[in-house]
Order: C-alpha cells, then structure tokens, then sequence
C-alpha cells in the first residue's frame, strides 16, 4: 500500500537555525507531492507543491522543497526559521491519475521554533 | 469568496448519541473529501464524493459512519452512536473538478465524545 513517512515526529529548533524536514513515499508510478503547515488550532494550509518541472519548488515563507524522484524523497527546507513558524508539517502524496484526489499524509513533524 | 467552511467548530458528544458534521465547499466546487485527524496522528482519507454521489468510501469505518452531499445544501458526515475512539479533528476540502493536484482544506471540526 502507498505510504508517507516523515522522519521526525518533534523538531526543537533555535531561531535563525536550519531547518530541514524529510518525507519519503512508496510509490513507484507518477506522483503529485505536497507540503502543508497547520498552526496550532487552525486548519491546513498549503505551503508548496510539486507536479513536474524543476524539481526545486518554492512555497510561502521562505520554505522550499526538493523533490528527489531516485530517493523518492520530497524534504523542506528553510535556511532560517522563525518563531513564527512553529507549527506541525505535513508532507502529503497524491498518485498522478488518480482522479479520485485522495492524498496520502504522512504523520506529521511538530516544530518548536525557540526564541 | 468564502473558503471551505465547516461546522460546528467544536462538537461535545456524549457516547452513544449522533455527530453530524457540516460542510459547505468553495462557491463552484462540487467535489468534496473528508479526512480524519485522530490525535498524534496525520490526516487519513475518509471518503470522497460528488454531488449526489459517493465516489470512493475506502476510507470510512464499515459500520456508524455515513457521508452524503445532496443536490442542495451542504456535505454531511454523520457518526451514530459515537464512541470515545471517533474523538478526532475532521477535515473537509473542495475542489472544482476531480483532481490529483490537491485542494483546500476547511478548518476541520473537533469533535469530543465523553
């Protein structure tokens, strides 16, 4: 079955500092790929998205990802984060043709950005 | 133009009774989805339906839960006779047409059951 896993389940991180956040799928066709931020006690909102193209996208905020397809690795990335980004990532896939729109999340990382 | 609105915020059921969840879609999306967040966890895929029509359930538990999305009016999705395990944020989102290229969320309904 298709699966997401991000790496982390809690990151606590100094302002200024690096971020990066790891999510593999297993997958082997065509996929859409998705990261979204939700702040605490509000919804879900997108931060960035790949289809094809240039496999470095970059999101609101500073944020950025890499889509790896050989690693099938889709990591975010941040070279300075804020307090005001700490919230809980969600790295979500969806298969290309699957008109259906389901997207498979993985388990969430919970960052802790420190002032 | 509204975004994907969902309610209520907040839901108290006691066990056994009925949990009914709205959701209205963006003007012009006739898609809609319906994810469960249970605590610590990510969000799982319920259901996906069209107008009138459910169009993939692989996600809904067999028994208790129901989801509809009639001609008129908004999404439902209906949990009898709840149980403390259904204590979840619920998450529904819109699209214009089928898709694999995402959609936006609402800001989910967290229901309580005591």
């Amino acid at each position: 079955a298709q699966s997401v896993s991000q790496h982390n389940h809690h990151v606590i991180l100094s302002e200024a500092a690096s971020l990066e956040l790891g999510c593999n799928y297993s997958y082997g066709g065509t996929v859409n790929l998705f990261w979204y931020v939700q702040y605490p006690g509000q919804h879900l909102q997108l931060l960035l998205k790949y289809f094809s193209g240039d496999p470095l996208v970059k999101g609101i905020k500073g944020f950025e990802a890499e889509f790896i397809k050989s690693k099938f690795s889709f990591n975010l990335r941040k070279p300075s984060v804020q307090w005001s980004d700490t919230a809980e990532y969600f790295c979500a896939v969806a298969r290309v043709g699957n008109q259906g729109g389901k997207l498979i999340f993985g388990q969430g990382t919970e960052l802790s950005v420190k002032p | 133009n509204a975004g994907v609105m969902q309610n209520p915020r907040h839901l108290v059921r006691r066990r056994g009774q009925e949990a009914r969840l709205r959701c209205s879609p963006m003007k012009g999306h006739s898609h809609v989805y319906w994810y469960r967040q249970l605590p610590e966890e990510g969000l799982k895929f319920m259901v996906y339906l069209q107008k009138e029509n459910i169009i993939d359930e692989s996600g809904m538990p067999k028994e208790r839960f129901s989801a509809e999305f009639p001609k008129e009016g908004p999404s439902i999705l209906r949990i009898q006779q709840v149980v403390r395990g259904d204590s979840a944020a619920y998450f529904c989102a819109s699209s214009p047409t089928a898709t694999d290229r995402g959609y936006t969320f609402g800001s989910g309904t967290r229901l309580t059951v005591v």
